[in-house]
């Protein structure tokens, strides 16, 4: 079974660009969660998707979005790129909102410059 | 906001010593869980206790939980430098809607 693929791995991107980044859960499961983590302020909850819903939603500015699809692939959006968005930008995927267990990719490393 | 607090922030031992890490949070939870994150690189599912459960083992793992005190412990036992990584606490409340909210994370180093 494959496990939940993140892609680019790397992005580069300039101040006031935005990006899009995806994330592919395991086949089966409907549920994705995103995460920001930087070295000053741990993992970071932005969303989380079921079934194309939003369940949650973190305390992010309006610049970060996401979207899930009928295969339960999701990508998430940032606009307007500020230097401080550099992170490693995680999602997890599991059959439920409530399931024990959250399997996460490798992340997508974003650097803004 | 971060429920969990992991205390150390960073623990440097000898291999095959014990190792232990504590985590705290703040509001009562479902079930706590702990994960392994190597560096840079994503999380690993380690082992989830519930709210109701005082003690949980997983080959050398043994965590302990005491909701008295808010407060979760991890304790891997004969140290490998294969263990050298990140360590997070996460919770999740009903009142969270199931939302994960993580510590900060131990950072765990096994000297050779």
């Amino acid at each position: 079974k494959a496990g939940v693929t993140q892609t680019p791995r790397y992005l580069i991107k300039t101040r006031g660009q935005q990006v899009t980044l995806s994330c592919s859960p395991i086949s089966g499961h409907r549920s994705v969660s995103w995460y920001q983590q930087t070295p000053g302020q741990g993992l970071q909850f932005l969303f989380e998707y079921f079934s194309e819903t939003q369940r949650n939603k973190g305390n992010f500015p309006g610049r970060f979005s996401g979207r899930q699809f009928s295969n339960s692939r999701s990508e998430m959006n940032v606009s307007t790129l500020e230097l401080g968005d550099s992170a490693l930008y995680l999602c997890a995927s599991s059959y439920t909102p409530q399931a024990e267990e959250a399997f996460f990719g490798q992340g997508t490393r974003l650097t803004v410059v | 906001s971060q429920q969990g607090e992991e205390d150390p922030q960073a623990l440097s031992i000898q291999e095959g010593e014990n190792a232990t890490m504590n985590c705290s949070y703040k509001t009562s939870i479902n079930n706590l869980q702990w994960y392994r994150q190597n560096s840079g690189r994503g999380l690993v599912h380690l082992i989830l206790i519930r709210s109701n459960e005082r003690e949980k083992h997983s080959g050398r793992l043994r965590v302990t939980l005491d909701t008295s005190k808010k407060s979760s412990s991890l304790l891997i036992t004969a140290s490998r430098a294969a263990d050298t990584a990140s360590y997070f606490c996460a919770t999740d409340t009903m009142d969270s809607n199931y939302q994960l909210i993580w510590g900060a994370g131990t950072k765990l180093i096994i000297k050779p």
